[in-house]
């Protein structure tokens, strides 16, 4: 079955350092790579979507890697900042006749000032 | 452009009753997801919904049920309600004139169900 798997320990890091995040999946072979991101009791947000045939996706100080041969995405924050503390889900995508996206337990970001 | 809206955004039942939970998509789009989330097993898919057309469930029992309107409005209804459903029920809408593109989905604040 499908499996998708995101660090389950929290990710402490000091502000302005690089966050890396990272989504490996197995049994499955998505053509795009969703990220998005959530607050304690809210629900997610998108941020980023990068297609199979793209290796780097960027929009502001996000960066997406996707890696089809490793089944891996990494998602960057560069110059991270407190307000960047959050909850961040991976969902790998095979376009098919619904829009049922299966997500990936998610990573916890905490940014230190 | 106004967002998902979901309601009530709180409440409380008790076992063996039943819950109705509501959800309006984002004006124009006509697929609405739900999710359940819970601490211990994460954001799991319940249904997805387009032009008033289940097109795919999750892995939930038959007490778990869904319906779309003509407007795209979505409902879902729990009957005889377990401990184990206390959750937060998210919805999601998704656009596409075609109903079928690549997938991303924006959420409403979700509707946060405990059950006694």
């Amino acid at each position: 079955s499908q499996k998708i798997e995101q660090n389950s320990e929290a990710l402490n890091i000091q502000e302005g350092k690089t966050a890396t995040l990272t989504c490996n999946y197995t049994n499955y072979s998505p053509a795009y790579l969703q990220w998005y991101r959530q607050d304690p009791g809210r629900g997610p947000v998108f941020l980023l979507l990068i297609r199979e045939n793209e290796k780097e996706k960027r929009k502001e100080r996000l960066k997406v890697t996707f890696d089809t041969t490793l089944k891996q995405s990494l998602f960057h924050i560069t110059a991270s900042q407190p307000a960047d503390s959050a909850t961040y889900l991976c969902a790998p995508y095979k376009m098919d006749s619904s829009y049922k996206l299966i997500f990936g337990s998610g990573t916890r970001l905490l940014v230190r000032p | 452009k106004a967002g998902v809206t979901q309601t009530p955004r709180y409440l409380i039942k008790t076992r063996g009753q039943q819950v109705t939970l509501s959800c309006s998509p984002i004006s124009g789009h006509r697929s609405v997801s739900w999710y359940q989330q819970t601490p211990g097993q994460g954001l799991q898919f319940l249904f997805e919904y387009f032009s008033e057309t289940q097109r795919n469930k999750g892995n939930f029992p038959g007490r778990f049920s869904g319906r779309q309107f003509s407007n795209s409005r979505s409902e879902m209804n729990v009957s005889t309600l377990e401990l184990g459903d206390s959750a937060l029920y998210l919805c999601a809408s998704s656009g596409g004139l075609a109903g079928v593109g690549t997938g991303e989905l924006f959420f409403g604040e979700g509707s946060r169900l405990t059950v006694l």
